[in-house]
């Protein structure tokens, strides 16, 4: 079966420090990935998606995310965060039957002043 | 691109009366659409897969009699909360998958505040 876990429901840094959300991943078959962001009352909007093609993904915003094979890992990283990335991330999995995503719990980021 | 469109954004009803909540993709054709219920502060929780021109597939525990979805075109999709309670009281998120294959992100609509009073 597959399946998302992301360590931590709740982060908070400091504006300008380094954003790490974690997401590990259980898959049989090679996954897709995504990372998606939400921000209250509104839908998901994609951040950046890893597709085979390379493991270092760049996305919107200044995010970025390293599919580590060995480790079943593809964290979310920004290097400086604003006030502006306070939001709900979600690391999620296309399936390999029916194509639907498969979500983590989320991680609700904070960033304080 | 892939644009997809939710309606409304938010409803308040009555317990006991039914509602419809839309979902287009504006600019490509989603021949599967998925239906999603978020609850506060939680993760979404696939409530069923929607395929253009068939019925729907419902997860486990998803009541299909009362959670009724409608996909009559490769651009629209419906979820009709029939009578409704105060405990269907969510967010309802629908998503549509572009055609291609499973690498290709899933597009989301900016959801629907349903409140049940």
């Amino acid at each position: 079966a597959q399946s998302v876990t992301q360590l931590g429901s709740h982060v908070s840094v400091s504006e300008g420090a380094l954003v790490l959300l974690r997401c590990n991943y259980s898959s049989s078959v090679p996954p897709y990935l995504f990372w998606y962001v939400q921000y209250p009352n509104q839908g998901l909007q994609l951040l950046l998606k890893y597709t085979s093609a390379a493991t270092l993904v760049k996305g919107i915003n200044g995010f970025e995310a390293e599919f580590k094979k060995s480790e079943t890992s593809f964290h979310l990283t920004k290097p400086s965060a604003h006030m502006s990335d306070a939001a709900e991330y979600f690391c999620a999995l296309r399936g390999n039957q029916g194509g639907k995503l498969i979500f983590g719990q989320g991680t609700e980021l904070s960033v304080k002043p | 691109g892939a644009v997809v469109s939710q309606h409304p954004s938010r409803v308040i009803c009555k317990s006991g009366t039914s509602v419809k909540i839309e979902c287009r993709s504006l600019d490509f054709q989603a021949t599967t659409m998925f239906w999603y219920r978020q609850f506060p502060k939680q993760s979404l929780m696939l409530m069923a897969t929607s395929n253009e021109g068939s019925k729907a597939t419902y997860e486990q525990g998803v009541e299909k009699d009362k959670f009724l979805i409608n996909h009559a075109s490769l651009t629209l999709s419906t979820l009709t909360v029939t009578s409704a309670h105060p405990e269907d009281s969510s967010f309802y998120i629908c998503s549509a998958a572009t055609p291609g294959p499973s690498s290709s992100p899933l597009h989301f609509g900016n959801g629907t505040r349903l409140t049940v009073t």
